[in-house]
């Protein structure tokens, strides 16, 4: 399989502060996917995004997939932000199987 | 519905009986995809479904673990004399035939006592 790591693991943020996530894969992948696990554990689509950049409001992504790497941003957070962000990978040559890393988890304090 | 659907949410049961769990992914997705949570951890892959068949069961822990999709739509996970280390949250998704994006359930959380 492929591996995922994200980084940082914990993160705790002011709000109105900028962050960025960090996701590292281990293999070519043939897509990547940003989620944000809200505190009921629902898995949010925030990104589908197998390269290039991508904006949605506060938030924006860009995969450098020949590097192996994927970027979160968060700006201006809000405590509505708060949870678990994973990122997950489609491998080029393990089938159609999404590889999810440990994620980050992110507290927006007031 | 509009989204991915589970139930039950929340399924509480003891050491070696029967569970099964049902996924109702969005009306259209040809690929369903199931995946296991456990606590402070990413969803682990079990297995996926192409249409009616399982195309990747690669994920499926043991022979205890078994999925199905008859036609093609609502698909069943059942676990057969489940144990302590089952205890997780299942999570259902599916996706289109055109995209591989992942649309997921709410999950069943499975307490095995």
């Amino acid at each position: 399989g492929i591996q995922v790591e994200q980084s940082p693991p914990d993160l705790i943020l002011q709000e109105g502060a900028n962050s960025t996530l960090r996701c590292n894969f281990s293999d070519s992948v043939n897509n990547l996917q940003w989620f944000h696990q809200n505190p009921w554990g629902q898995l949010i689509n925030l990104f589908y995004i197998p390269s290039g950049t991508k904006q949605n409001g506060r938030l924006s992504a860009t995969t450098v997939a020949t590097e192996r790497y994927s970027l979160l941003y968060i700006s201006s957070s809000q405590t509505t932000d708060s949870g678990v962000y994973f990122c997950a990978v489609e491998g080029s040559n393990t089938g159609n199987q999404f590889y999810f890393g440990t994620g980050t988890s992110l507290t927006v304090i007031p | 519905g509009a989204g991915v659907s589970q139930t039950p949410s929340n399924k509480v049961t003891e050491k070696g009986k029967y569970v099964e769990l049902r996924c109702d992914p969005i009306s259209g997705h040809t690929a369903l995809y199931w995946y296991r949570q456990s606590l402070g951890q990413g969803p682990e892959f079990l297995i996926y479904f192409q249409g009616t068949g399982a195309a990747d069961d690669s994920g499926l822990p043991n022979d205890r673990f078994f999925a199905v999709r008859p036609e093609g739509s609502v698909s069943t996970l059942k676990i057969q004399r489940t144990e302590r280390g089952d205890s997780a949250v299942y999570l259902c998704a599916s996706s289109s035939r055109t995209s591989n994006e992942q649309f997921f359930g709410p999950g069943t959380r499975l307490t095995v006592l």
